[in-house]
């Protein structure tokens, strides 16, 4: 067990639906990151947060916005889904915001837009 | 930008022999390098990592990796392979303070 968790584990909505994705990082972890995994780009990093604050962007699509809470659990909000949305969402958390620390990953949430 | 290379989709290698799995990388800095292994349904799960010193890291589970400079590479070995050790393995890179930058992911196969 990472310590990172997310939820929900699985999603199935429709297209043009709006869907929220949890983390809740380590504790004592800062660093917030969201990845998107799909057959056919790898991983991909989308957006990290660290202590609140945007720090971060990737190839995160104007359609998706995250946010950190004061908590530091994060949120990450994807709308107007289309069916190449479809994917494993991981969220991973790390004490520092980056340098030698290594990330340590949740489970995923797998996403499917039907 | 920094960028990894994982040039192996599969590597198959029978249970008990030595496994490689290969790495490059670039970044225009000094690198901070990783391992992580994912296996069916699960998250990625930290292996091991090089920032600086010796160039052969020891990790979890038997496995270590090697960092050499001049070739830009930082491959994953384990001396004898487990059936258990077969799952998706991937590299990322750090630059500074960047985010992990991931490869592809290379399928290990351990055939018993």
């Amino acid at each position: 067990d990472s310590g990172v968790t997310q939820t929900p584990k699985h999603l199935i909505t429709a297209t043009g639906q709006r869907v929220t994705l949890r983390c809740s990082p380590r504790s004592g972890d800062l660093s917030v990151y969201w990845y998107q995994q799909s057959l056919d780009q790898g991983l991909q990093f989308l957006i990290q947060y660290y202590n609140g604050e945007e720090r971060a962007k990737g190839n995160i699509l104007e359609r998706f916005s995250a946010q950190q809470f004061p908590d530091l659990h994060s949120e990450l909000n994807l709308s107007s889904l289309e069916l190449g949305d479809s994917a494993l969402y991981f969220c991973a958390s790390s004490v520092a915001g980056g340098s030698g620390a290594e990330a340590f990953f949740g489970q995923g949430t797998r996403l499917t837009v039907v | 930008a920094q960028s990894v290379a994982q040039p192996e989709d599969q590597v198959n290698v029978a249970e008990g022999n030595p496994l490689t799995v290969k790495c490059t990388y670039s970044v225009s800095g000094n690198p901070y390098l990783f391992w992580y292994v994912q296996y069916p349904n699960r998250g990625l799960q930290f292996l091991l990592k090089y920032i600086t010193g010796d160039n052969l890291v020891k990790g979890s589970y038997g496995f270590e990796a090697e960092f050499n400079k001049s070739q830009t590479s930082f491959h994953l070995k384990k001396p004898s392979a487990l059936v258990s050790d077969s799952a998706l393995y991937f590299c990322a890179v750090r630059d500074g303070n960047t985010p992990l930058v991931f490869g592809k992911g290379t399928r290990l196969s351990v055939i018993a």
